[in-house]
């Protein structure tokens, strides 16, 4: 079946320190991958998101890379500040119908 | 500015009450969702709907009602037959496609009293 594995946390970092969430999937078919990221309190925004192989999608200096070939699509900061605590959504999208299939979610603490 | 918007942000239900959330898009979104999560949990699909007047349950239906009579509007009822209701709903529309993603509504939070 369709599924998305995240890497438990919670993880916690100091400032500065370089961040990475690993994300994998298992999908039929030629599924788009997203990072959604979650302030307390609030909904889901949309960090960034690859619609095929080898793209690289990047925002507000979170980059992840869609890697066919290990099934992952990691999120990597080179920097993280306080600001960035919350908790990270790994997604994918299934092809024939636009519907999104969640990771758990992992929550980023982020200390001054 | 195009959104979606959840209303009410926090909710108080009695035992044994049926409740209504509101979730209202203005992005021409053709689907619609509603998901609950649970303190340190992750989502939970409980229903959605690709079309309107069409809808269909996701992994935790029952306890849950829905209407989708205008393209704009997904209401969810929480129905006294929810044994657990107290939880953070979240609403997302999205358009037809898989390359687009969800955009979220900021949420509702439910508590029983």
């Amino acid at each position: 079946g369709n599924s998305v594995t995240q890497m438990e946390g919670p993880v916690t970092l100091s400032e500065e320190a370089f961040l990475t969430i690993n994300c994998t999937y298992t999908a039929t078919g030629y599924p788009s991958l997203f990072w959604y990221v979650q302030y307390p309190g609030e909904g889901l925004q949309l960090l960034l998101k690859a619609t095929k192989a080898d793209d690289k999608g990047s925002n507000k200096g979170f980059e992840a890379t869609y890697r066919k070939e290990t099934t992952s699509f990691h999120l990597e900061k080179g920097s993280v500040q306080v600001s960035d605590s919350a908790v990270y959504f790994c997604a994918l999208s299934l092809a024939n119908t636009g519907k999104l299939i969640f990771g758990q979610g992992t929550t980023l603490q982020v200390k001054p | 500015d195009g959104g979606i918007t959840q209303s009410p942000k926090y909710l108080f239900r009695k035992e044994g009450q049926n409740v209504t959330l509101s979730c209202e898009q203005n992005l021409n979104h053709d689907a619609m969702y509603w998901y609950r999560q649970d303190p340190g949990q992750g989502l939970r699909l409980i229903y959605y709907s690709q079309i309107v007047n069409d809808f269909q349950k996701g992994d935790i239906a029952e306890g849950y009602s829905v209407s989708r009579e205008k393209k704009e509007s997904f209401p969810l009822t929480v129905t006294s037959a929810q044994k657990n209701p107290t939880a953070f709903y979240l609403c997302a529309s999205s358009e037809q496609g898989n390359n687009y993603g969800y955009t979220f509504g900021s949420g509702t939070r439910l508590t029983v009293v």
